[in-house]
């Protein structure tokens, strides 16, 4: 069984510039959660769907920060425009119950 | 809410001696509490989880963890650490149920030494 993809691996950019990252979860695995990880740190809930449905986007910086998941599949996070602060790694996890399977994240760095 | 708190940023231990990782929660309800190990450039792969039940859970890789209410506490052990167990380790707790958000603590860097 495939695990959860996400695509790029690595991304540099500079500030102000937008960036995107896009994942594929796990087949039949209906909810979706997009992480953000500092360095140094535990992972932190940016937001997560169910099927299509944005359940818990408390934590997403709404004024830069956009997510879709269409038809309930693949799921793009957008960040516009990059700070610096956002250099992080971005994690993408998909579960069918309370289990969360972790993608391998995207390392972005913003100069 | 929750919250995690796991002591001890870095721990180092010689290969073949006893690893303890701590880890201790704060949760109003009852919780379900996991720990993940991550590998450099990885991302998170679990270990095991404590739901319901036996207090005592055994995962992958000969790690265990005893969840124990008194002390709200879920630390990881492993009788004698393995080179290939240096790693990144998260603890990780949620409210259970339906609520699948996970909070996680910062983390704890485990070093092996030869």
């Amino acid at each position: 069984e495939a695990g959860v993809v996400q695509s790029p691996r690595y991304k540099i950019i500079e500030k102000k510039q937008p960036v995107a990252f896009w994942c594929n979860p796990i087949s039949g695995h209906n909810t979706l959660y997009w992480y953000r990880q500092n360095l140094g740190q535990g992972p932190e809930l940016l937001i997560r769907y169910e099927n299509e449905e944005a359940v818990d986007d408390s934590q997403l910086p709404k004024d830069r920060f956009s997510a879709e998941r269409l038809k309930g599949v693949d799921s793009t996070l957008k960040i516009q425009p990059a700070e610096l602060g956002d250099s992080a790694v971005y994690l993408c996890a998909s579960s069918l119950l309370y289990e969360q399977y972790f993608g391998p994240g995207t390392r972005l760095t913003v100069t | 809410a929750q919250s995690v708190t796991q002591l001890g940023s870095h721990v180092s231990v010689s290969e073949g001696a006893l690893v303890l990782l701590r880890c201790n929660y704060s949760s109003s309800v009852p919780p379900y509490l996991f720990w993940y190990v991550q590998y450099p450039n990885q991302g998170l792969q679990l270990l095991l989880k404590y739901t319901t039940g036996a207090t005592l859970v055994k995962g992958i890789n000969g790690f265990e963890a005893e969840f124990k209410k008194s002390e709200t506490s879920f630390h990881l052990t492993k009788p004698s650490a393995h080179m290939s167990d240096a790693a990144e380790y998260f603890c990780a707790v949620s409210a259970g149920g339906s609520n699948y958000k996970l909070t996680f603590g910062k983390g704890t860097l485990l070093t092996v030494n030869p």
